[in-house]
C-alpha cells in the first residue's frame, strides 16, 4: 500500500540535543512538507520541498533544519535553537499542483526531558 | 496570514447539520477541508479551486466564494464519526503551500 511513514511516534529530547525525524513515502509525490501542530493549534508549516535537492523556508523555520537528497525522504532536524520544540510534527506530501490533496503520515510527537 | 474559522467549536446531536466558515484576509486560488481525529493524522475532505471545480468527498458538501474569499463546509446528518477537528487550508497560487486555520472542533453525540 502506498503511504507516508513517520518515525519515531514518540520522541524524548534532551536540553541541548538535535533530534531527526524521519519521513518516507512511496507515493510518488514530488512535494514533501513539515507542519508543527501544538495543542488545540492548527498546522503551521516548518518548510517545505517541490522537488528533490531543493526546499524552502515556511513560516516557522527558526531552529529547524531539512534535507531532500531522494524523492522518498523528507527528514526534519530539531536543532538545539528551537527552544519551544514540543509538539505533534506532521509530515505530508502531493504532486504539488493546488489541485491536489495532500497526504499525511501518522506523525511524530515530540518532548522535552 | 492565517484564515479564520468560525465557529470555534460545535456540539450536534446525531442526524442534524452544521456549517463551518473559514475567512482569509487574501485572494484565493484554492481552499481546502480536512478532518482530524486525536491524536490521528488528517484526512481530506474537500478542494475547491477558483473557477467552481470541487474535488472530494461524496457526503460532505462545500462552497467557494471567490470574492469575498471565504469557503463553507456544509455537514449534513451528522453521523457519530463526523466528530473531530476540522481544519480549511488556503492556497495563494496554483503551488500547494497551505496555510491552515486554527480549526473548528465538532462534537456528535448520540
Amino acid at each position: 500500500d502506498g503511504g507516508i511513514t513517520q518515525s519515531p511516534k514518540y520522541l524524548f529530547r534532551k536540553e541541548g540535543q538535535n533530534v531527526t525525524l524521519s519521513c518516507e513515502q512511496n507515493l510518488n509525490h514530488d512535494a514533501m512538507y513539515w507542519y508543527r501542530q501544538d495543542p488545540g493549534q492548527g498546522l503551521r508549516l516548518i518548510y517545505y520541498s517541490q522537488i528533490v535537492n531543493d526546499f524552502q523556508k515556511g513560516d516557522i523555520a527558526e531552529g529547524y533544519s531539512v534535507s531532500r537528497e531522494k524523492k522518498e525522504s523528507f527528514p526534519l532536524t530539531v536543532t538545539s535553537a528551537q527552544k519551544n520544540p514540543t509538539a505533534f510534527y506532521l509530515c505530508a506530501s502531493s504532486i504539488g499542483e493546488s489541485n491536489q490533496p495532500q497526504h499525511f503520515g501518522d506523525g511524530t510527537r515530540l518532548s522535552i526531558l | 496570514q492565517q484564515p479564520v474559522q468560525s465557529p470555534q467549536a460545535v456540539i450536534l446531536r446525531e442526524g442534524e447539520d452544521a456549517v463551518i466558515n473559514c475567512s482569509s484576509s487574501k485572494a484565493l486560488y484554492s481552499v481546502h477541508w480536512y478532518r482530524q481525529k486525536h491524536g490521528e493524522a488528517p484526512v481530506f475532505l474537500m478542494i475547491l479551486l477558483k473557477g467552481g471545480e470541487q474535488k472530494g468527498h461524496e457526503k460532505i458538501s462545500a462552497s467557494f466564494n471567490e470574492k469575498k474569499q471565504q469557503s463553507s463546509l456544509y455537514l449534513t446528518a451528522s453521523q457519530l464519526s463526523y466528530s473531530g477537528t476540522y481544519f480549511c487550508g488556503t492556497a495563494s497560487t496554483g503551488f500547494q503551500k497551505l496555510v491552515f486555520g486554527t480549526g473548528t472542533r465538532l462534537l456528535v453525540s448520540p
